[in-house]
């Protein structure tokens, strides 16, 4: 069965400082792992997409990083604002194309 | 160009009642899913549409089915409404080449169903 866990749930920091957001999944046979944030009640934000020959993904203050073979993805946030909270969720992809598998999420809180 | 969009924003049925759920998608896209999103769980997969032909399907029961239209917008329907089926559900489009690789897969807003 194909799992994903997202480590810690919930996360409050203070505004500026440099976190990590984890993410595990049973199955390393993936086609690619997108993260995305949600605003509550809202819906999914694509925030980066990194294939599967790929290591890392580069988007302003968000860098995401892929080891296929250990099942993990961390993304990592740089100075940190209070407009950066929110869910955020990686999804694997398993079949080209295909269904994204979904952990529950982590909730971020950046105090001013 | 527009991004994905899904009508109603909110619906409320009663239990045994039918509903049906838009999506349109990006331009350009040509595949279509739909999630479902209890509070607090991450998203669940319902089936996917690819050039108007149903291509996978997660653990959901045949009262969910869909469409796809050649224009590529989705409908969701679900039959005889359960208590459990409150939810929000979204919709997500994104390009299929038919080969190498896929591309990002983008969400709608979603609709807030709520069964009484």
């Amino acid at each position: 069965k194909q799992e994903v866990t997202q480590i810690p749930a919930a996360l409050s920091v203070p505004e500026g400082e440099n976190l990590v957001l984890n993410c595990s999944f049973t199955d390393s046979a993936i086609y690619n792992l997108q993260w995305f944030r949600q605003d509550p009640g809202k819906g999914l934000t694509s925030l980066l997409l990194i294939q599967s020959s790929q290591r890392e993904q580069t988007s302003g203050r968000l860098n995401a990083s892929l080891d296929k073979s250990s099942g993990r993805s961390t993304l990592y946030i740089a100075a940190s604002q209070p407009g950066d909270s929110a869910t955020y969720l990686c999804a694997p992809r398993y079949t080209n194309a295909g269904k994204s598998t979904f952990g529950d999420g982590t909730t971020l809180t950046v105090k001013p | 160009e527009t991004g994905v969009t899904q009508s109603p924003t909110h619906l409320i049925k009663t239990r045994g009642q039918q509903v049906t759920l838009r999506c349109s998608s990006q331009s350009g896209h040509n595949t279509v899913s739909w999630y479902q999103q209890a509070l607090g769980q991450g998203p669940q997969f319902i089936f996917q549409y690819y050039r108007e032909e149903e291509n996978g399907r997660g653990n959901f029961p045949p009262r969910f089915s869909g469409l796809q239209f050649p224009n590529y917008s989705s409908e969701l329907n679900v039959n005889a409404l359960e208590l459990d089926d409150s939810a929000l559900y979204l919709c997500a489009s994104s390009f299929n080449p038919g080969h190498g690789f896929s591309y990002e897969q983008y969400f709608g807003p979603g609709t807030r169903l709520t069964v009484t």
